[in-house]
C-alpha cells in the first residue's frame, strides 16, 4: 500500500483480555518497528524485525507482549492478560534501510484502551 | 543507552516569529537526528533529520543545526504559520542504531 496500515484504529478491551494489533507496512521496507504512545509522551520502542526476525525486542515490557512477522511483511503485536496501565497508542513504522538511518514512517497507530 | 532531553516542554509564539526548539543527547555514537511532528491525533510526521556529518540542514522554513562536541541540536522553525502549532518530537538512535530514543516533546502554539 501507500503508506503504514494500521488495525484496528481503536480497540477497547477488558482487563484480563487478549488483543493483537496488526501492521501492514509499506511494500518492500525491511525493516518494521513497534512503538508505543502514552498520553503526553514520545514514543516509546518496544521491538524492531529486520525481515521475519526480532532484531530487537528489548523494549517490550513483560513477557505478556509479544510479537511476530511470519512471511517479512504484516507483523501482529499480541498482548496477554491486558493491564490498564497497557492504555495508549501503538504504533507501527517501517523503514527501507535495515538500520532505519532514513527515518521512519509511522502508521497513524491503534488507540488501545483497556477498561 | 541513549538519552534524550527535550526542551521546551511548551513554546508559545506569534505568527511571524521564529520558534527554537533544542535537544541533548549522550551517547557520543549517535549520528542520525530526525524530527517529528505530531497533530493532535495523527501520527508522527518526519519533518527534516541531519547526520553527523553535516552541522546544519535547511528546508524551506524549516532548519536543524547539530553540535556534536556539545552533543545537543536544535530546530529552528521561521516565520512560523498557525498551521505549524504541534507537538514536535526530537530522537536520537539508540545502541545498534535499529531504534531511535524519543524526546519528550514540544507543543508549539502559534498565535495569530
Amino acid at each position: 500500500g501507500a503508506g503504514v496500515s494500521q488495525t484496528p484504529s481503536n480497540k477497547v478491551t477488558e482487563k484480563g483480555k487478549y488483543v493483537e494489533l496488526r501492521c501492514d507496512p509499506i511494500s518492500g521496507h525491511t525493516a518494521l518497528y513497534w512503538y508505543r504512545q502514552s498520553l503526553g509522551q514520545g514514543p516509546e520502542f518496544l521491538i524492531y524485525f529486520q525481515g521475519t526476525g526480532a532484531a530487537d525486542d528489548s523494549g517490550l515490557p513483560n513477557d505478556r507482549f509479544f510479537a511476530v512477522r511470519p512471511e517479512g511483511s504484516v507483523s501482529t503485536l499480541k498482548i496477554q492478560r491486558t493491564e490498564r496501565g497497557d492504555s495508549a497508542v501503538y504504533l507501527c513504522a517501517s523503514s527501507p534501510q535495515p538500520t532505519g538511518l532514513n527515518g521512519y514512517t509511522f502508521g497513524s497507530g491503534t488507540r488501545l484502551t483497556v477498561v | 543507552g541513549e538519552n534524550v532531553e527535550q526542551h521546551p516542554s511548551t513554546l508559545s509564539v506569534q505568527e511571524g516569529d521564529s520558534a527554537v526548539i533544542k535537544c541533548t543527547y549522550s551517547d557520543s555514537a549517535s549520528n542520525y537526528f530526525p524530527w517529528y511532528k505530531q497533530e493532535l491525533g495523527k501520527r508522527p510526521q518526519l519533518i527534516i533529520d541531519i547526520r553527523s556529518n553535516v552541522g546544519e540542514k535547511k528546508d524551506q522554513r524549516i532548519a536543524v543545526t547539530l553540535n556534536k562536541t556539545a552533543k545537543h541540536f536544535s530546530l529552528h522553525i521561521t516565520e512560523t504559520q498557525p498551521e505549524d502549532s504541534a507537538v514536535y518530537f526530537c530522537a536520537a538512535p539508540t545502541g545498534t542504531a535499529s531504534k531511535l530514543t524519543f524526546g519528550t516533546g514540544t507543543r508549539l502554539q502559534v498565535t495569530l
